[in-house]
């Protein structure tokens, strides 16, 4: 079946630095969403990228999606202690399943003030 | 709209009891997801309905498990009976035509 891949697992960050996590899948997807869960809380849909090289900025956060549509990446500039969370990638199934969204494990970010 | 409203938020019991999880999805989602999460298996979806029809359940773990979902408004998970392995954080999640999705807050299961 469908694997995603997200490295690394986790990432710890001085305030102020960047951060970038990265995700891979094993087949070609239709669209990737991204996801942030804070400690304590419920994942939270950040942003769904659709086209072959996409790139889409919100505030301090870039994603991008591959030009293949295998992988994408998610990059923090500056980071903040509000970014501290888990981020992850989750890509569509395909058919029957293209509304199932199967998710990397994410990447775990702490931010040191 | 109070978003997915799932009950309880916490829930404690023994191995062998029968445990339900509840949800409410959003107003107008036609599609539901349970998943579970534990911290060596990440998220994991166990089934999905759409349109009040379940679709793929190929996630639920053994006949244990069970879900339901009568209503557009309403679905359950239920196990029975539980075990301490079962114990993790189940999340119901509802969208619309393959957009993002919205989670609940959770359930934390404790079997002891």
């Amino acid at each position: 079946g469908q694997q995603v891949m997200q490295i690394p697992q986790y990432q710890h960050v001085q305030e102020g630095e960047d951060f970038t996590t990265y995700c891979n899948s094993s087949t070609t997807l239709s669209n990737i969403q991204w996801y942030k869960q804070r400690p304590g809380g419920h994942p939270v849909f950040l942003i769904q990228l659709v086209k072959s090289g996409e790139v889409k900025k919100q505030k301090r956060l870039t994603f991008q999606f591959g030009e293949a549509k295998k992988n994408s990446s998610l990059h923090i500039t500056a980071t903040q202690t509000t970014d501290v969370g888990t981020y992850f990638c989750a890509g569509p199934g395909s058919g029957a399943g293209s509304y199932q969204l199967t998710f990397g494990k994410g990447t775990k970010l702490s931010v040191i003030p | 709209d109070a978003g997915v409203i799932q009950s309880p938020r916490h829930e404690v019991t023994e191995m062998g009891q029968e445990v339900t999880l509840r949800c409410k999805p959003i107003s107008g989602h036609n599609s539901l997801f349970w998943y579970r999460q534990t911290m060596m298996r990440g998220l994991e979806l166990l089934i999905y309905f759409n349109n009040n029809v379940p679709i793929d359940d190929s996630g639920m773990p053994e006949d244990r498990f069970s879900a339901k979902m009568p209503n557009a408004s309403f679905s359950t998970l239920k196990i029975q009976p539980s075990e301490p392995r079962d114990s993790a954080v189940y999340f119901c999640a509802s969208s619309s035509l393959g957009g993002g999705y919205t989670f609940g807050s959770g359930t934390r299961l404790t079997v002891v």
